[in-house]
């Protein structure tokens, strides 16, 4: 069965510094997504990035980055340049299959908290 | 607006009274998923429709969820006697087959059960 664990409930980071969030995940399946995303505290779920099995590259989106380590299991998200917006509960997801919809499950969760 | 649209916003009802939540995807979404969301957890899958069929309900709790689409658009996701253990955020989410797949979330339903 997939799972998504993320063992990091709080971190509280300095401004301006970068930030990892830890995810690893458990699939048979070798055909993959990985996801993250943003929740603040009014609630809205908002996509930051996508990682696919087979993408040869890490994806990057602005100051978003997902290292991607397939033989580990490990998809962190990376933030760099941390701002007080960035504040906020982070979701790493799976969808097993690739190509058309499939089950997307989610981890629990890291709350980021940014030090002015 | 062009975003997946739930309603009610806020839900609040008794023990044991039958509730329905309301989700209106984006067009053109053939993807529909439900999910609960308790606070301070991460989103729970419950069920998720390709097109009119149900393709996954594997997430529902039990018999009393039950969740219908019936022209592969608008969702309602229908809960029987309701329990205090019901109350929750209830997210709705939508999306495309082609990219990513990426959910397109609605703003959900917050149910509580008295």
């Amino acid at each position: 069965a997939q799972k998504i664990t993320q063992t990091q409930p709080g971190m509280f980071v300095q401004e301006k510094e970068a930030v990892t969030l830890d995810c690893t995940y458990d699939t048979s399946d070798p055909s993959y997504g990985l996801f993250w995303y943003k929740q603040p505290s009014s609630g809205e779920m908002i996509f930051l990035i996508y990682q696919g099995s087979y993408d040869q590259q890490n994806a990057t989106e602005g100051r978003y980055s997902l290292n991607f380590q397939k033989a580990r299991k490990s998809a962190n998200l990376v933030i760099s340049a941390s701002q007080l917006g960035d504040s906020a509960m982070y979701f790493c997801a799976m969808r097993e299959g690739l190509g058309s919809a499939s089950k997307i499950i989610f981890g629990s969760g890291t709350r980021l908290s940014i030090r002015p | 607006g062009a975003g997946v649209s739930q309603t009610p916003s806020n839900k609040v009802t008794e023990k044991g009274k039958y509730v329905e939540l309301r989700c209106d995807p984006i067009s053109g979404h053939t993807a529909l998923y439900w999910y609960r969301q308790s606070l301070g957890q991460g989103p729970e899958f419950l069920i998720y429709f390709q097109g009119t069929g149900a393709a996954d309900d594997s997430g529902l709790p039990n018999d009393r969820f039950f969740a219908v689409r019936p022209e592969g658009s608008v969702s309602t996701l229908k809960i029987q006697r309701t329990e205090r253990g019901d109350s929750a955020v209830y997210l709705c989410a939508s999306s495309p087959l082609a990219g990513t797949g990426e959910l397109f979330f609605g703003e959900g339903s917050r149910l509580t059960v008295l």
